[in-house]
């Protein structure tokens, strides 16, 4: 079965430190698709990236960049030199290459930004 | 202007009224979806529709109705609304071509008294 877990619940760190939201997801497909998207207090759900499982190239874009590794089913994204603005709940999320239904989402990581 | 969109943005109302909550999408894609996000539970599916002759349900469908009236809009309806619907509600579409990234609407707040 699909599963995402988000271990980390709440997170708040002080502007302009790292920080690594934590990701770890179940399946038994070898194809899939792995998610990140980012919701800010007006609510709204920004698609951040999409890596595809055959695909293991960790990736940056700016401050942002994510490691995806298979061997421990992990997929975390990492903010360097966060920003007020960066303040948002992350969520995670998988989809299967046969189930055209479902993308499963983790239950997120709320991140607080500190000034 | 955004490429979904999804009306009401919020709306109050009480408990065995319907109510319809409407999505547009200028993406051209053909596959719609629609979440409910309730707090600490994340995101889950009530209903899919992969063209305008297909309607699937979601794993919370029961209480909603969907209607596909286009490619571009795709209709959730609360036919007797009760307060465990109060949630936030959003429309999502995709398309295989961008494997299956989802791209979502800015949110309906329902509010059930």
């Amino acid at each position: 079965a699909q599963k995402v877990t988000q271990a980390q619940t709440e997170i708040s760190v002080v502007e302009k430190e790292d920080v690594t939201l934590d990701c770890v997801y179940e399946t038994r497909d070898t194809t899939y698709y792995l998610f990140w998207y980012k919701q800010p207090p007006s609510g709204e759900l920004v698609f951040l990236i999409r890596r595809n499982s055959f695909d293991e190239q960790n990736e940056i874009s700016g401050r942002y960049s994510w490691n995806f590794q298979k061997s421990t089913s992990s997929f975390n994204f990492t903010i360097t030199a966060s920003q007020v603005v960066d303040s948002a709940v992350y969520f995670c999320a998988l989809r299967e290459e046969n189930r055209d239904d479902k993308i499963i989402f983790g239950k997120g990581t709320r991140l607080h930004i500190l000034p | 202007d955004a490429d979904v969109t999804q009306t009401p943005r919020n709306r109050i109302t009480k408990t065995g009224k319907r109510i319809m909550l409407e999505c547009s999408q200028t993406k051209g894609h053909d596959r719609m979806y629609w979440y409910r996000q309730d707090p600490g539970l994340g995101l889950r599916l009530i209903y899919y529709s992969f063209d305008v002759k297909d309607i699937n349900k979601g794993e919370i469908s029961d209480g909603y109705s969907v209607s596909r009236q286009a490619q571009a809009k795709f209709s959730l309806s609360l036919e007797s609304a009760i307060p465990n619907q109060t949630a936030l509600y959003f429309c999502a579409t995709s398309d295989p071509g961008t494997q299956e990234t989802q791209y979502f609407g800015p949110g309906t707040r329902l509010l059930v008294l």
